[in-house]
């Protein structure tokens, strides 16, 4: 069964740092990687779509990589922003159809 | 346009009781999933739909949760006699295609918290 895990699961950083996010998985047999991130009462947003073809996205101050056989993605953020605060989620497609979602990192950005 | 949307978005019950919730996703997309998100915990997927039927209900967690749809359109989520566990947030997403789309992106509702008492 496909397994994915998120470091770190919290994270604080001051306004204006650029920031890692990681994400592994135990199995590279997939159709494609989203990062989404979540804010409080809310549902999930997507914010990045790799397929399994591709080795990066970009969208913004966002940038995805992705290394199907390592089972490694990272979700870099530049020039980070208060409002970019919230629980960020990777999540992996697979042939089920269905995505494999992490624990998530929480996100906090300091003014 | 319009997105996914769930209803309600809270819902509070007794132990015992059934619940039904509901998922509109978003025009047009044949795909349809249901999670589940207990607190501190990742989504769990519970099932998928593509049209109106359910090629994947792997996850339902017991004979108690059921799940339908009609017309390729709204979905029904259904808790028969719940249990204190079943307190979590539902999630619902749709997407375009579904089976085997690499470029297939999942987009989400708000969700329904349920609370068991």
């Amino acid at each position: 069964k496909q397994e994915v895990t998120q470091i770190p699961a919290a994270l604080s950083v001051p306004e204006g740092e650029n920031l890692v996010l990681n994400c592994s998985f135990t199995d590279s047999a997939i159709y494609n990687l989203q990062w989404f991130r979540q804010d409080p009462g809310k549902g999930l947003t997507s914010l990045l779509l790799i397929q399994s073809s591709q080795r990066e996205q970009t969208s913004g101050r966002l940038n995805a990589s992705l290394d199907k056989s390592s089972g490694r993605s990272t979700l870099y953020i530049a020039a980070s922003q208060p409002g970019d605060s919230a629980t960020y989620l990777c999540a992996v497609k697979t042939g089920a159809n269905n995505l494999f979602f992490g624990t998530g990192t929480r996100l906090t950005v300091i003014p | 346009g319009a997105g996914v949307s769930q209803s309600p978005s809270n819902k509070v019950t007794e132990k015992g009781k059934d619940v039904e919730l509901r998922c509109d996703p978003i025009s047009g997309h044949t795909a349809l999933y249901w999670y589940r998100q207990r607190l501190g915990q990742g989504l769990e997927f519970l099932i998928y739909f593509q049209g109106n039927s359910a090629p994947d209900k792997s996850g339902l967690p017991s004979d108690r949760f059921s799940a339908e749809r009609t017309g390729g359109s709204v979905s029904t989520l259904t808790i028969q006699r719940t249990q204190q566990e079943d307190s979590a947030v539902y999630l619902c997403a749709s997407s375009q295609i579904g089976t085997g789309a690499s470029t297939d992106t999942q987009y989400f509702g708000p969700g329904t918290r349920l609370t068991v008492l």
